[in-house]
C-alpha cells in the first residue's frame, strides 16, 4: 500500500514564525502535492513537484515555497505565517502518467496538518 | 478550467439505506477519482474511475466519460460511511480538480 506521512497532525504557530510542513512519501512516486483546505472552498493546489528539485506553482502559491532536495520527500514553507493560512493542509503524491501511463494519475493523500495561526 | 460539480451537497440516511451520488465535470478527463473523507480529515481512495464501473464491496460507482458524470452508489448504509465525499478529476498535469463534495450523516 502507498503510504503518505506528514509531520504533524496539528500544529500552533504565531503570526510572523517561518513553519515548515514536512511530507514523506514510500512508493518512489515522481509526483509531490501540497493542497490546502477550507470550508466553504474546498481543496486548492499549493505547488506541486514532478522531480527532485523541480516544482510548479498551483493555484495559490503567494505566502507559500516548497522544497523538495529528495524524491520520497516535500516540504511546505510558510516564510512568514499569516492568520489567512489557519487551514488544513494535504499532501499527496502520484505515479508519472508520463512513465506510468493512466495509473500515474492516480493520487494517494496523507493524513493531513492543521494549522493554526494565532 | 474544468468545473467540478457534486450533488447533492448534504444527505441524512438512515442505516441500511441506499443511495446515489452525483459528480458532474464540464470536460473531457484522465482522471476522475472518488475519496472519502472521514471525520479526522484524512481522504481515502474509494476509486480511480476514469470509465467505466468499479465496485468494492458496498460501494460501486460509474463514469460515462462521454456524458461528462460519475455516479458513487452506496448500499447498505453503515454509520461508519458518514464523512464527506469528493469527486475529484485531472485538471491539467496531474492536478486534481476537486468538487465541493456530498456530505453524508448515517444515523444509527
Amino acid at each position: 500500500d502507498v503510504k503518505v506521512t506528514q509531520s504533524s497532525r496539528y500544529l500552533v504557530k504565531r503570526t510572523g514564525e517561518k513553519v515548515f510542513l514536512e511530507c514523506v512519501q514510500d512508493m518512489d512516486h515522481e509526483n509531490m502535492f501540497w493542497y490546502r483546505q477550507d470550508p466553504g472552498l474546498g481543496l486548492r493546489l499549493i505547488y506541486f513537484s514532478y522531480d527532485v528539485k523541480m516544482k510548479e506553482k498551483g493555484d495559490i502559491p503567494e505566502g507559500y515555497s516548497v522544497s523538495r532536495e529528495k524524491k520520497e520527500r516535500f516540504s511546505l514553507i510558510l516564510e512568514s505565517a499569516s492568520t489567512n493560512q489557519t487551514s488544513m493542509y494535504l499532501c499527496a503524491s502520484s505515479l508519472s502518467p508520463q512513465i506510468s501511463g493512466f495509473r500515474g494519475y492516480e493520487q494517494f493523500f496523507g493524513p493531513g496538518t492543521r494549522l493554526t495561526v494565532l | 478550467g474544468i468545473q467540478v460539480e457534486q450533488s447533492p451537497p448534504d444527505l441524512i440516511l438512515q442505516e441500511g439505506a441506499n443511495s446515489t451520488l452525483r459528480c458532474n465535470f464540464s470536460d473531457s478527463v484522465n482522471n476522475l477519482q472518488w475519496f472519502h473523507q472521514n471525520p479526522w480529515g484524512q481522504l481515502i481512495n474509494l476509486f480511480y474511475i476514469p470509465s467505466g464501473t468499479k465496485q468494492n464491496g458496498r460501494l460501486s460507482a460509474t463514469t460515462v466519460a462521454t456524458e461528462r458524470y460519475s455516479l458513487l452508489y452506496i448500499s447498505s448504509s453503515q454509520t461508519t460511511d458518514s464523512g464527506v465525499y469528493f469527486c475529484a478529476v485531472e485538471g491539467g498535469y496531474n492536478k486534481l480538480i476537486f468538487g465541493a463534495g456530498t456530505r453524508l450523516a448515517v444515523h444509527p
